[in-house]
């Protein structure tokens, strides 16, 4: 267990309606990235945040936002979804931005969203 | 650019070993990683290497890098069916944000 947990675990939602996703980051981390796992694919990065800003931005459209929170939580927010949204959507918490290699290692087990 | 691949499917034999190969891109990635998941389940790191390494063993796992191949390897000896999973290799690319980039993953299968 990795100490980050994301909610809720499932979500089903009607296409172009919006969702929003949280994770809780581990003690002492201040760094949250977000990532969108599809069906058979390896992640891929959305973005990233380091004490309440977004610190870069994968190739993902502006209806894929962020925020994160002075207690360094977290959420992603997506709009009018599209049925290729659907997805396990993983957070992962660090305790400093980029700086080693098992900084990022700490993911929570995903939120899966299914755009019907 | 930034791209990992690594092939889709690998059975062996409860005992065996196993081996899973990666390649990838980014020359200037500093660390290279692989994960494992577990069905149901989010990533759990297995084990990482520094870019100007080119082995690392801890317990059952050896990571071997070939930098000027950009070729990055995972074994698991004496496989059991607790392995049973998908592996991804991952790089670190330093240009951005200090986002992992992943690959496809290599689903792992046991055979008794």
């Amino acid at each position: 267990e990795t100490g980050v947990t994301q909610s809720p675990t499932h979500l089903i939602k009607t296409r172009g309606q919006q969702v929003t996703l949280r994770c809780s980051s581990q003690s002492g981390h201040n760094t949250v990235s977000w990532y969108q796992q599809a069906l058979g694919q390896g992640p891929q990065f959305i973005f990233q945040y380091y004490r309440e800003e977004e610190n870069g931005r994968g190739n993902f459209p502006p209806r894929f936002s962020g925020l994160q929170f002075p207690n360094y939580s977290s959420e992603l927010n997506v709009n009018a979804l599209e049925l290729d949204d659907s997805a396990l959507y993983l957070c992962a918490s660090s305790p400093a931005q980029g700086a080693g290699p098992d900084l990022e290692a700490f993911f929570g087990q995903g939120t899966r969203l299914t755009v019907v | 650019g930034e791209d990992v691949e690594q092939s889709l499917f690998l059975s062996v034999r409860e005992g065996d070993s196993s081996v899973i190969n990666c390649t990838y891109t980014d020359s200037s990635s500093t660390y290279l990683y692989w994960y494992k998941q577990e069905p149901g389940a989010g990533l759990q790191l297995l084990t990482y290497i520094f870019s100007n390494m080119d082995m690392k063993q801890d317990q059952r796992l050896t990571v071997l890098l070939n930098k000027k191949d950009k070729h990055l390897s995972l074994r698991i000896a004496d496989t059991q069916t607790g392995d049973s999973a998908i592996y991804f290799c991952a790089e670190k690319a330093y240009s951005s944000a200090s986002k992992i980039i992943f690959g496809s993953g290599t689903r792992l299968s046991i055979r008794p």
